[in-house]
């Protein structure tokens, strides 16, 4: 089954502890991307990827880091997390020439 | 302004009804146009495509562009209780390299048997 899929799916945390949130593709899409959800605010987009080893920054990508070293897995990292940064986020995959966009089932990330 | 503006409801219709959503724009540049469904606690998926101008239907569902207004529209016909859930218009510039969608907030949608 084509899919994307994020570990954890839930996550509690507090201030400073890094973490990472994994996410990882079977469909050999080149891009790959990282929004957060956020109530009034909607999904905005953190960081995304064009290919392995080509990573940018995306609207909101303070706070976040990321590497692309396989084709299939896209590892959002928070070096120090914040209570802003409390949020549910999604991966999203992209099939090179069209325009659909798979998202994954999302973590929800609290910082304390 | 907001890039995308769409009103969050939510709207809570009865089976059978014919459900509207929006959404306005107000960069040009937006040239790919989206509507995504998302069940609670699930991602985004995608319902509607469409780039040009006018209508495109599919089952139920026709999407509605009008660039010259700048506005987007999600008609949903014999809505059913399985139709509950939150809808967002989304949308991208054409060109660059990030295929990045801006994304309206949501509309929560709820059909009542």
């Amino acid at each position: 089954e084509a899919q994307v899929t994020q570990n954890p799916r839930y996550l509690i945390t507090v201030t400073g502890k890094k973490l990472t949130v994994t996410c990882s593709q079977n469909m050999n899409h080149e891009y790959m991307s990282w929004y957060r959800q956020d109530p009034g605010l909607g999904l905005r987009q953190i960081y995304y990827s064009m290919n392995v080893e080509v990573t940018d920054k995306g609207d909101v990508p303070e706070g976040y880091k990321v590497s692309r070293k396989e084709k299939r897995n896209f590892p959002l990292i928070l070096e120090s997390p914040s209570p802003n940064q409390t949020s549910l986020y999604f991966c999203a995959s992209r099939d090179t020439g069209k325009d659909t966009q798979y998202f994954g089932p999302g973590t929800r990330l609290t910082v304390l | 302004q907001k890039e995308v503006e769409q009103d969050p409801g939510p709207l809570s219709v009865p089976e059978g009804a014919i459900v509207s959503l929006n959404c306005t724009y107000s960069n040009s540049a937006f040239q790919y146009f989206m509507w995504y469904r998302q069940y609670s606690r699930k991602g985004p998926e995608l319902l509607m495509y469409t780039y040009s101008s006018g209508n495109k239907e599919d089952g139920r569902f026709t999407a509605q562009v009008d660039k010259s207004s700048k506005y987007i529209s999600l008609f949903i016909r014999d809505s059913q209780p399985s139709d509950s859930a939150t809808y967002l218009c989304a949308m991208r510039r054409s060109g660059g390299s990030n295929y990045k969608l801006t994304f309206g907030k949501g509309t929560l949608l709820t059909v009542n048997p």
